[in-house]
């Protein structure tokens, strides 16, 4: 089945400084893939769509400049957020959807980040 | 997307079946029914979806009511890695996936042994 690797597993990270997590599909062409957010005890929290070959589309209250992505393939795309703050630490996952996959989107296992 | 409901937690012994209800009331009549589960610190999984027929697949089924507006995940053998927070979401099925999932809150399995 569509797999989704996601690396790194887990990042700590100095605040003022700019973490980059990766999220590729290893098994299938993704023209469109998701970043999610999870604070503790929370639900996924969609933050933006990443188009490949395109700007991404931003969720309200999400800001693009903190949160850069980049889609520059049809395997990969990229989060970085700049500038990170201990309020930006959570639980990020991405996920992405074969066009013909009948079974959903496929996540990946996530990254936590720590900023400290 | 229309809106699901849950219970937030519910237990269950390990070896009987698990019985987590989703109440979708408002779903309209191209929505699907998915079903994901999330265990602790793990991206979702995938578990099955449909869109008026019963469902079943080598995790789980899925029993839709005739009128749509409730369904029930069942784990027909729960075991101890079952325990998860598993999310109800309904969508209309978009080929192209173009849109993200909206998750709810879902409900807290808990597996005891």
């Amino acid at each position: 089945g569509a797999v989704v690797s996601q690396h790194p597993s887990w990042v700590i990270c100095k605040s003022g400084t700019s973490v980059k997590i990766e999220c590729r599909s290893l098994d299938f062409q993704a023209t469109t893939m998701f970043w999610y957010r999870q604070f503790p005890k929370q639900s996924l929290m969609l933050m933006a769509t990443s188009n490949e070959g395109s700007k991404a589309t931003y969720e309200q209250g999400v800001e693009k400049d903190k949160f850069l992505i980049n889609h520059a393939s049809l395997t990969l795309s990229t989060l970085t957020v700049t500038s990170a703050h201990p309020e930006d630490s959570s639980f990020y996952i991405c996920s992405a959807r074969e066009g013909s996959n009948p079974y959903g989107y496929t996540f990946g296992s996530g990254t936590r980040l720590t900023v400290v | 997307d229309a809106k699901t409901t849950q219970p937030p937690s519910m237990d269950c012994a390990e070896g009987r079946a698990a019985n987590l209800p989703c109440n979708h009331s408002t779903i309209s009549g191209n929505e699907y029914v998915y079903w994901y589960r999330q265990i602790h610190s793990q991206g979702p999984q995938y578990i099955i979806h449909g869109l008026k027929n019963n469902e079943t697949n080598e995790m789980a089924s899925l029993i839709i009511t005739e009128d749509r507006k409730s369904s029930t995940l069942i784990l027909p053998h729960a075991t101890l890695r079952d325990t998860a927070v598993y999310y109800c979401i309904v969508r209309g099925y978009s080929g192209g996936g173009a849109d993200g999932l909206t998750f709810g809150k879902g409900t807290h399995l808990i597996i005891q042994p």
